[in-house]
């Protein structure tokens, strides 16, 4: 079981607007810490898309875009393109009184219909 | 441009300790301010982070495997390397090799190995 929960799956036909939720808590994305987003193409390594909350890497689209607030953060993808299926992991960190620790959501599997 | 490149036994046997190593091209490790990092993702689970490391030694790691993880580095060869000790089913995974940044209290990694399957059977 993640420490950030996402749903584990989510789809769109191409050119339409997805959106991918991570929830949170108190000691992690609710206390302050920021939320990076990562996208795994089928057979590749993880890459870094968004970092600090809302930023873009260098040569990401800015048709990926993330949000956060309170205890949560969102990825948006607009303009659905068949090349972005792919899994998506948020990733946080988390500081309680049992410690603290780099948290992932548990994925979510976007499809292009 | 940096590349990563994990390298390994894909079968570890139960209870054994489990070794990767993490060659790094296209850049120096010993660059200010970057850490490198091991992650795995289990089969049918989210990604775990394991340890990070800098060039001069520092360590940091994750306080559910803090007793069976330890991560080094051989400047000299511009590699850093993961062990596991005690390994059981659980630690069946494809392990990542990533380049780390640190700051206000978080991690994020950028850019990662390909990642290599490892499978702990008895």
């Amino acid at each position: 079981q993640s420490v950030l929960t996402q749903p584990p799956s989510v789809s769109g036909a191409p050119g339409q607007r997805v959106t991918i939720s991570c929830t949170g808590s108190s000691s992690n994305i609710g206390a302050g810490y920021d939320v990076y987003w990562y996208q795994q193409v089928p057979g590749t390594a993880p890459k870094l898309l968004i970092y600090v909350n809302s930023n873009r890497p260098s040569g990401v689209p800015d048709r990926f875009s993330g949000s956060k607030s309170g205890t949560s953060a969102s990825l948006a993808i607009t303009g659905l393109q068949t090349g972005d299926e792919a899994d998506y992991y948020c990733q946080s960190f988390d500081s309680s009184l049992s410690g603290s620790d780099v948290v992932f959501g548990g994925g979510t599997k976007l499809t292009v219909l | 441009q940096l590349q990563l490149q994990e390298s390994g036994p894909g079968l570890v046997m139960t209870s054994e300790t489990l070794s990767l190593t993490c060659t790094v091209s296209g850049g120096s490790i010993t660059v200010n301010n970057f850490y490198w990092a091991w992650i795995r993702l289990p089969p049918g689970k989210g990604l775990e982070w394991l340890a990070s490391i800098y060039y001069s030694g520092s360590t940091y790691y994750s306080p559910s495997l803090k007793t069976r993880v330890t991560i080094s580095v051989d400047t000299s060869k511009n590699r850093f390397s993961l062990n596991l000790s005690s390994v059981t089913a659980a630690d069946t995974a494809v392990y990542y090799c990533a380049r780390a940044q640190y700051g206000s209290g978080n991690w994020w990694f950028d850019p990662w190995g390909q990642g290599t399957l490892v499978t702990v059977s008895s």
